[in-house]
């Protein structure tokens, strides 16, 4: 699976958006972008994920470059109850290669009021 | 809700003495799961592979004979820390992936986690 490469932290502030960036320039043609968060002892919660259409669901949008080397997950109206560390992870689709996923550092995110 | 449910959610327990830790998914079959552990501050790492009906597979590092894994049933993954020591509190989340729709591939649903304190 190729690697992500997430700033470790960022602050946003509550009612606006959160533009959250991923770095996978070693991305394969069949790699799927998936992101995922942890709010604190919890264990991980899906948010989204694409190929390489940008993606919008009831949680948040996924914007994917052209050539697909970085990705931005975008929370619309970020509230207090978003803050948790949001991991992006790069990897084929789960039907294809025994479904693990492998976490990295991923961004932890403060919402402020 | 919870589509993986695991249990319990916290326990605490004496050096030397084992410790079980269920998973279960909910409404669906799993034939797969997987077991994490997350150090604090750090990120989840990914210890073992439970299969139905078969043995389970361990990443390296992860001892097979301390962290026992029993998948005997298509909802259940058990995983049982033996001889506890301090060393292995921890947070353990179990991971079961679910068919997904249109064509998207199976998600993967995680447990709320079990936070093991060794005493």
């Amino acid at each position: 699976d190729a690697k992500t490469t997430q700033p470790p932290s960022m602050d946003c502030a509550e009612g606006r958006a959160a533009n959250l960036p991923c770095n996978h320039s070693t991305i394969s043609g069949n790699e799927y972008v998936y992101w995922y968060r942890q709010i604190h002892s919890q264990g991980p919660q899906y948010i989204i994920h694409g190929l390489k259409n940008n993606e919008t669901n009831e949680m948040a949008s996924l914007i994917i470059t052209e050539d697909r080397k970085s990705s931005t997950l975008i929370l619309p109206h970020a509230t207090l109850r978003d803050t948790a560390v949001y991991y992006c992870i790069v990897r084929v689709a789960f039907k294809a290669a025994g479904n693990k996923l492998t976490f990295g550092g991923g961004t932890r995110v403060l919402v402020k009021p | 809700g919870a589509v993986v449910s695991q249990h319990p959610s916290w326990v605490i327990c004496k050096s030397g003495t084992s410790v079980k830790i269920e998973c279960r998914s909910l409404d669906f079959q799993a034939t797969t799961m997987f077991w994490y552990r997350q150090f604090p501050k750090q990120s989840l790492m990914l210890m073992a592979t439970s299969n139905e009906g078969s043995k389970a597979t361990y990443e390296q590092g992860v001892e097979k004979d301390k962290f026992l894994i029993n998948h005997a049933s298509l909802t259940l993954s058990t995983l049982t820390v033996t001889s506890a020591h301090p060393e292995d509190s921890s947070f353990y989340i179990c991971s079961a992936p679910r068919a997904g729709t249109g064509g998207n591939g199976a998600e993967a649903f995680f447990g709320q986690g079990t936070r093991l304190t060794v005493v």
